[in-house]
């Protein structure tokens, strides 16, 4: 099946810094990409949705200067968590739409000290 | 059993057992609906899906269940394995994959 590679998997970083997620479908072209973020014993939650080449729509509740998403092309968007803060750790997952279904990156654990 | 709260569902079966995970969905118009496997650490993995215009369908080892009269789906496992440990989780959407919502998620944990 197709792959979504999503890097890197686990990133510590220190209150106050920025930290950027790649999410990359590697053998198609996906149309739409979407981030999700996901707190320990909980659903994934739907943070935004991107397609190429425009802006992306956030869910409500959702900052969209904090979290800013770039999907510049048709393989690759990226989500940067800014100013990130302890309340920011979670698990970020990635999903890649081509014209027939949705397929999830392995998720980005992501913790702020 | 089941507990509430931040933790979440979880089912305990017996290696070899059926299993049947609930879930309740929320949005009528909804016409698309997946399941998903989560192990720790590790992205949602498609199991299988079904369209609204279905009542069933089966797939290796698996079985969905669709009830849009009561919007309820459930997932039947067949003789689980310890590798079917993980947390499960519907999810619908509306359209196609324009927007997919994930409901709670159950843990099933399997007993060798």
């Amino acid at each position: 099946g197709a792959v979504v590679s999503q890097h890197p998997s686990r990133v510590i970083c220190k209150s106050g810094t920025s930290v950027k997620i790649e999410c990359r479908s590697l053998d198609f072209q996906a149309t739409t990409m979407f981030w999700y973020r996901q707190f320990p014993k909980q659903s994934l939650m739907l943070m935004a949705t991107s397609n190429e080449g425009s802006k992306a729509t956030y869910e409500q509740g959702v900052e969209k200067d904090k979290f800013l998403i770039n999907h510049a092309s048709l393989t690759l968007s990226t989500l940067t968590v800014t100013s990130a803060h302890p309340e920011d750790s979670s698990f970020y997952i990635c999903s890649a739409r081509d014209d027939r279904e949705a397929f999830f990156g392995q998720g980005t654990r992501l913790t702020v000290v | 059993g089941e507990s509430v709260g931040l933790h979440l569902p979880t089912l305990s079966v017996q290696e070899g057992d059926n299993s049947i995970i609930n879930c309740a969905y929320s949005n009528s118009a909804s016409d698309y609906f997946i399941w998903y496997k989560q192990e720790s650490g590790k992205g949602p993995q498609f199991i299988i899906d079904i369209r609204s215009n279905m009542d069933k369908r089966q797939g290796q080892r698996v079985t969905v269940l669709l009830n849009k009269t009561v919007k309820h789906l459930s997932l039947q496992i067949a003789a689980t394995q310890p590798g079917d440990s993980a947390v499960y989780f519907c999810a619908e959407t509306e359209g196609g994959y324009q927007k997919v919502t994930f409901g709670i998620g159950t843990k099933l944990q399997v007993i060798p």
